[in-house]
This record gives structure tokens, C-alpha cells and sequence, in this order.
């Protein structure tokens, strides 16, 4: 089944405690990206990768890292976890089949609910 | 900056119509259109590219004017399915620009 997937689904940490959110893809996707929702903000996006060794940034990529080593995953790690990052992230995917991310909708995870005390 | 959507909210009966815009200050490139359920990830529904390209579900409509940088959603006899938080997403036109930036949401409710 073609599907993006997170780990873990819910955590609950403390402030300044490093912590990694897993996404992998089996679509063979170019494009990954992270992003986080907010009770009245809507989806703001974190950072993005269009490929492999290639990321950038989003509209709010501050206290947050990402790497893409692999195709099919994208991680977001938290280094030094605060309470404003308390959120719900999904992670999603899309083919640019070469016409970029413009023209190719996004397949997103299930959500991760991340609580920082 | 995020796009603003309008209205916030609606409340529909079965079989009624809604339109749900959508409009950026800034010149876009696409708008990409996705229905969250309650507890649930968003899910595609339209693409509507400068120049007239449109991809997307069959059942639904939109229609995108560049000169305005406005896009709507128009949701037509709609059904107890059609509930949910509905989100525009704008992608600038600026090559090789991949940022989509999502507006804060239209909250959905269709009643019997």
C-alpha cells in the first residue's frame, strides 16, 4: 500500500530533551516535506527536500533540523525541544515527476502529536 | 505570508452550495486545495495552475484568477462527506520556488 508513515504517532517530552520524528515513504517520492498545525494557523511549513542532500527552508524552520540521506525518509529532529513546539506535524511526500511540486499534490502522514513540558 | 481564506467557517445543509476563497497578496504560481477531517491527515483535493491547468476529483470544482491572485472552491449540492476543515496552499511564481504555504482553514460542517 502506497502510504507515508511517522514514528511515533504521540510523545510527550520535556523541554531541551533532543527528539527525532521518523517519516518514510514508499512511493519513491522526490519532494518531502514537514509541517505543523496549529489551532488557528492553519499548516505552516517547516522545511522541505527535493531530493536527496537537497532540503530548505520553510516558513517557520527555527529550532528544527531535517536531513535527507535517503529517498524514502525525511526526519525531523528537534534538538533542544520548548513548549512553543507543542504541535501536530505531518510529514508529506510528492512526486515532481519533473514538473516540479507545483503541478503534483502532496500524500501526507498520519500526524504526529508532539507535547513539550 | 499566509493566504486568507474566507469564510472561517460555514454551516451547510445537505444538498446546499458553499464557495470557500482564497486570496494572496503575493503573485502565485498554484494553488493546491486539501479537505482535513477531524483526527485525520489532509487529503488532496485540487490543483489549479497559472495558465489554466487544473488537476483534481472530478466532483469538484474551482477556479483560480491570476490577475487577482484569488482562488475559490465552489462545493455543490453538498453532502454529510463534504464536513471538514478545507485548506488553499500557494506556491509563488519564482523558478524553481517549491514553498507551499497554506492559509489557516475553512471549517466545514454539513447538516441533515
Amino acid at each position: 500500500e502506497a502510504q507515508v508513515t511517522q514514528n511515533p504517532r504521540y510523545l510527550i517530552t520535556v523541554t531541551g530533551k533532543k527528539l527525532t520524528v521518523t517519516c518514510s515513504q514508499n512511493m519513491n517520492h522526490e519532494y518531502m516535506s514537514w509541517y505543523r498545525q496549529d489551532p488557528g494557523l492553519g499548516l505552516r511549513q517547516i522545511y522541505y527536500s527535493m531530493n536527496v542532500e537537497v532540503t530548505d527552508k520553510g516558513d517557520v524552520p527555527e529550532g528544527y533540523k531535517v536531513s535527507r540521506k535517503e529517498k524514502r525518509n525525511f526526519p525531523l529532529i528537534l534538538e533542544s525541544p520548548s513548549p512553543n513546539q507543542t504541535s501536530l506535524y505531518f510529514c508529506a511526500s510528492s512526486s515532481t515527476s519533473g514538473r516540479a511540486i507545483y503541478y503534483n499534490e502532496q500524500f501526507f502522514g498520519p500526524g504526529t502529536r508532539l507535547t513539550v513540558l | 505570508q499566509q493566504p486568507v481564506q474566507s469564510p472561517q467557517a460555514v454551516i451547510l445543509r445537505e444538498g446546499e452550495d458553499a464557495v470557500i476563497n482564497c486570496s494572496s497578496s503575493k503573485a502565485l504560481y498554484s494553488v493546491h486545495w486539501y479537505r482535513q477531517k477531524h483526527g485525520e491527515a489532509p487529503v488532496f483535493l485540487m490543483i489549479l495552475l497559472k495558465g489554466g491547468e487544473q488537476k483534481g476529483h472530478d466532483k469538484i470544482s474551482a477556479s483560480f484568477n491570476e490577475k487577482k491572485q484569488q482562488s475559490s472552491l465552489y462545493l455543490t449540492a453538498s453532502q454529510l462527506s463534504y464536513s471538514g476543515t478545507y485548506f488553499c496552499g500557494t506556491l509563488m511564481n519564482s523558478g524553481g520556488y517549491q514553498k507551499v504555504t497554506f492559509g489557516t482553514g475553512t471549517k466545514l460542517q454539513v447538516i441533515p
